[in-house]
């Protein structure tokens, strides 16, 4: 069975950072793209960043660009998101998801965690 | 703002059929990228429920089917049950954002 669960939410202060963690199981983790989509609450879904399987073609979103980075362990079937200047707009459920195994345009996310939540508030 | 343009809420009797559209412009939808359909049950992650913009993953109900046409493309759930009252998101790839976008998404309520 994929599995994906993220961990590293909390309460951050404005300008402050987290570091965000996504532990995968039952599958070739190198081979896949991973992806970072997060959720305000009660608002709709915000693709945030994906990774290729070597680290070798990174993405943003325009909205974090500059601010997050996105990397991965795949020796440890890690997946990580660092946070960094955060604001009160980034508060939401972040979710881990995985993407097809080369980088593609037409790609999808499939399966997903159940997320982690970042509060951005003083 | 979303990329994708979705109707906030559907709604429909058990048993009745509805549709969800997804609307986008020509440097997504209409740029020949696919689109895929989401799932997601209040309090849960979402769960992929249509992908290349006509497939059901296993375990799928063939009441669930997705269509694409020209800049937009829809979702027609079928024999409404109860279950089925969820949020759905529609997604796809922007050339413009150089990024993937999703709809806003659309509440299915079952009455």
């Amino acid at each position: 069975e994929v599995l994906l669960e993220e961990s590293g939410g909390g309460l951050v202060n404005p300008g402050g950072s987290l570091r965000l963690s996504c532990a995968a199981a039952g599958f070739d983790f190198s081979a896949y793209t991973m992806n970072w989509v997060r959720q305000a609450p009660g608002k709709g879904l915000e693709w945030v960043s994906c990774i290729s399987g070597s680290s070798h073609y990174i993405y943003y979103a325009d909205s974090v660009k500059g601010r997050f980075t996105i990397s991965r362990d795949n020796a440890k079937n890690s997946l990580f998101l660092q946070m960094g200047s955060l604001r009160v707009e980034d508060t939401a459920l972040y979710y881990c998801a995985r993407g097809p195994r080369a980088v593609a345009a037409s790609g999808y996310f499939d399966p997903w965690g159940q997320g982690t939540l970042v509060t951005v508030s003083s | 703002q979303s990329v994708l343009t979705q109707p906030p809420s559907v709604s429909g009797a058990p048993g009745q059929r509805v549709t969800i559209s997804c609307t986008g412009s020509s440097s997504n939808i209409g740029a020949r990228y696919d689109i895929h359909w989401y799932q997601q049950v209040p309090g849960t992650a979402p769960k992929l429920l249509i992908y290349e913009n006509t497939n059901r993953p296993s375990g799928v109900p063939d009441r669930f089917s997705g269509s694409k046409s020209g800049t937009s493309a829809s979702l027609a759930i079928t024999g409404l049950q109860a279950e089925d009252e969820a949020g759905y998101y529609c997604q796809s790839y922007d050339n413009s954002l150089s990024g993937w976008v999703f709809g806003g998404g659309t509440k299915l309520t079952v009455l």
